[in-house]
């Protein structure tokens, strides 16, 4: 079992929609929580972070992350052309300088007018 | 200009070839990261270093080798490469909290 999973997708709604992307992971010791997005032929850049459990708001983005399942989501409302990439989930443990982050697969979305 | 920078942006070579993928920064970020990306397998590691001296391999080290010749540039080697090392190559640098990527590398072994 890989440390973090992801639905590869890819995954096509229309104009408007919800979209939710979501990650499951087996490591624990996982409190820092990071989605990255990747267009393409660019390198992944940062969207959201969130530290242990909860939700986070950032304009249409809502990060939300559930410890005891093991489990964080990306919520993307209103979607437009612009969203369509992939999405990477990733996440770390705290506390250690050297703690390297863990990517789930990516899910590739197209958002289509 | 891009704060992490890759050259080539794209490279076809043949099998058993030597070459080496280049990465500069002008973060000023001591860690550096070089990673693969494959259609389904997302990003494995393969080296980083944590300064000029601190060289560490990856999940998938193997087939590769890397340098570090200062802070702002750290390079990838593919002592003989192979077609299966054919895929899109990343080097980063990071926080504690952000990682920073550049372009990538579009690597294709014939």
């Amino acid at each position: 079992q890989k440390e973090v999973e992801q639905d590869p997708g890819p995954l096509s709604v229309p104009e408007g929609a919800i979209v939710s992307l979501n990650c499951t992971y087996s490591n624990s010791a996982f409190q820092y929580f990071m989605w990255y997005r990747q267009y393409s032929r660019k390198g992944p850049e940062l969207l959201m972070y969130t530290y242990s459990s909860g939700n986070k708001e950032d304009g249409r983005f809502t990060a939300q992350v559930d410890k005891s399942s093991k489990y964080i989501s990306l919520f993307i409302r209103d979607s437009q052309p612009s969203d369509s990439a992939t999405y990477l989930c990733a996440m770390s443990a705290v506390g250690n300088y050297g703690q390297n982050f863990v990517f789930g697969p990516g899910t590739r979305l197209s958002v289509l007018p | 200009d891009a704060d992490v920078t890759q050259t080539p942006r794209n490279r076809i070579t043949k099998t058993g070839k030597r070459i080496m993928l280049e990465c500069s920064q002008t973060k000023g970020h001591d860690r550096m990261y070089w990673y693969r990306q494959d259609p389904g397998l997302g990003l494995q590691l393969i080296y980083y270093s944590f300064d000029v001296k601190d060289i560490n391999k990856g999940e998938i080290s193997d087939g590769y080798s890397v340098s570090r010749q200062a802070q702002a540039k750290f390079s990838l080697s593919l002592e003989s490469a192979i077609p299966n090392q054919t895929a899109l190559y990343f080097c980063a640098t990071k926080t504690s909290t952000e990682a920073f990527f550049g372009q990538g590398t579009r690597l294709t072994v014939v």
